[in-house]
């Protein structure tokens, strides 16, 4: 069982939805926990980070259940330039701390 | 200010050349970190470096894999005898010392035939 799961979509939403991703990670002794966005044939860039008490940037908010070791990443009103893949990340508590393990990533697609 | 740049940003080999991937990481960044990509997939962790110590190579496939990073700025990954299963996206990133954020860097593809 991987590490850090992800339904690899591709979803395809008209320009406006709202779309929500869902993660869960196996490691109950995870210490932090963020999305980041990669575009096509691009390296990934920090998204947001994913706080307990839920944290919202814009259009884009993102929650943590430690209880369930469910991550969510909700965008509204998605634009065109939403399109890209969006990766769930987790950073161990143990080892090295600050190595990120990644899901497969979930592919998003928005549309006119 | 400058990003993280990696060269060459393609590489074609063919099966058993050794291969050499050099990163620059962002001026002043002690972290250094090797991750690998393959196709529809998320990176996976392959090698950490503190200024120029490998903290961690865990995730280093076999031994045919090396990094180094010998005066704690510029890194290099070498494959030697690459085979058709190290076809991939080696990704680079540095961070600052309170480890917040990795900043990757484009890149380099490497399709072995």
């Amino acid at each position: 069982r991987k590490e850090v799961e992800q339904d690899p979509g591709p979803f395809n939403v008209p320009e406006g939805a709202t779309v929500a991703f869902n993660c869960t990670y196996s490691n109950s002794a995870s210490q932090s926990f963020f999305w980041y966005r990669q575009d096509c044939r691009k390296e990934p860039k920090l998204l947001m980070s994913v706080y307990s008490s839920g944290n919202e940037d814009g259009r884009f908010t993102a929650q943590l259940n430690r209880a369930s070791q469910y991550i969510s990443l909700l965008i509204r009103d998605s634009k065109l330039s939403d399109s890209a893949t969006y990766l769930c990340v987790v950073k161990p508590l143990t080892g090295t701390a600050s190595k990120l393990t990644f899901g497969t990533g979930t592919r998003l697609q928005v549309t006119l | 200010g400058a990003g993280v740049s990696q060269s060459p940003r393609y590489k074609v080999a063919k099966r058993g050349q050794d291969v050499a991937l050099r990163c620059d990481p962002i001026s002043g960044h002690v972290s250094l970190f090797w991750y690998q990509q393959a196709l529809g997939q998320g990176p996976e962790f392959l090698t950490y470096f503190q200024n120029e110590a490998q903290l961690d190579k865990s995730g280093l496939p076999s031994d045919r894999f090396f990094a180094e990073r010998p005066e704690g700025s510029v890194s290099t990954l070498k494959i030697q005898r690459t085979q058709q299963e190290d076809s991939a996206v080696y990704l680079c990133a540095s961070s600052s010392w309170d480890e917040y954020e990795q900043y990757f860097g484009p890149g380099t593809r490497l399709t072995v035939t």
